[in-house]
């Protein structure tokens, strides 16, 4: 079965500094990877993925992936966080033999105070 | 090119009646999958729809049923509505390959 953790419910960063987001994940054979953003009473909005190649992935809106096999870790980053970066994220993976279906973490709250 | 598009936005409900959410994929897109939203399960996957047929289901009750159109239009339904039912109900497109897929604004249902 796959699966995908977020261990952190909450990340607090001041606006400039760097922003890291926490992800790994379990599956069987090789993972599809992804990250998306959720603004409030909004809908998930896609910032890059993992499909195989070069391990640090770019996204949108600056945001960069490093996709680690040994660690089994996609965390994301952005090197200088924005108050409007403040949202929820989620780490996703779907599996090869289940193209259709993201399983997705539990969320990480993102927080960047001026 | 315009986005997913999920109709109603906002819906409120009774116990026990049934209620139809509607999606509009991705021109070109013929995968459509459901997602349940709650503060508590978080994001949950319902099903899938790839060229009318049923692809992959998730965990949920034979309360909760959808289909698919032939324009890729999607819509599910959740009979004999439960105040646990009540989320935003999040609508997803994709192409045939494992390439992310793109969200619509959700519909959000409240059952009272």
């Amino acid at each position: 079965a796959q699966s995908v953790a977020q261990p952190e419910d909450q990340v607090n960063v001041a606006e400039g500094n760097p922003l890291t987001v926490k992800c790994t994940y379990s599956v069987s054979g090789n993972p599809y990877l992804f990250w998306y953003v959720q603004y409030p009473n909004r809908g998930l909005q896609f910032l890059l993925k993992y499909i195989t190649g070069d391990n640090l992935v770019k996204g949108s809106y600056g945001f960069e992936a490093e996709f680690n096999k040994s660690q089994t870790s996609f965390h994301l980053k952005k090197p200088s966080a924005l108050v409007s970066d403040s949202a929820l994220y989620f780490c996703a993976v779907i599996a090869t033999d289940s193209w259709g279906k993201l399983q997705f973490g539990a969320g990480t709250q993102v927080v960047v105070t001026p | 090119k315009a986005g997913v598009t999920q109709t109603p936005r906002y819906l409120i409900k009774t116990r026990g009646q049934q209620v139809t959410l509607s999606c509009s994929p991705i021109s070109g897109h013929r995968s459509v999958s459901w997602y349940q939203q709650t503060p508590g399960q978080g994001l949950q996957f319902l099903f899938e729809y790839f060229s009318e047929t049923q692809r992959n289901k998730g965990n949920f009750p034979g309360r909760f049923s959808g289909r698919q159109f032939s324009n890729s239009r999607s819509e599910m339904n959740v009979s004999t509505l439960e105040l646990g039912d009540s989320a935003l109900y999040l609508c997803a497109s994709s192409l045939e390959a494992p390439d992310g897929a793109f969200f619509g604004q959700g519909t959000r249902l409240t059952v009272v």
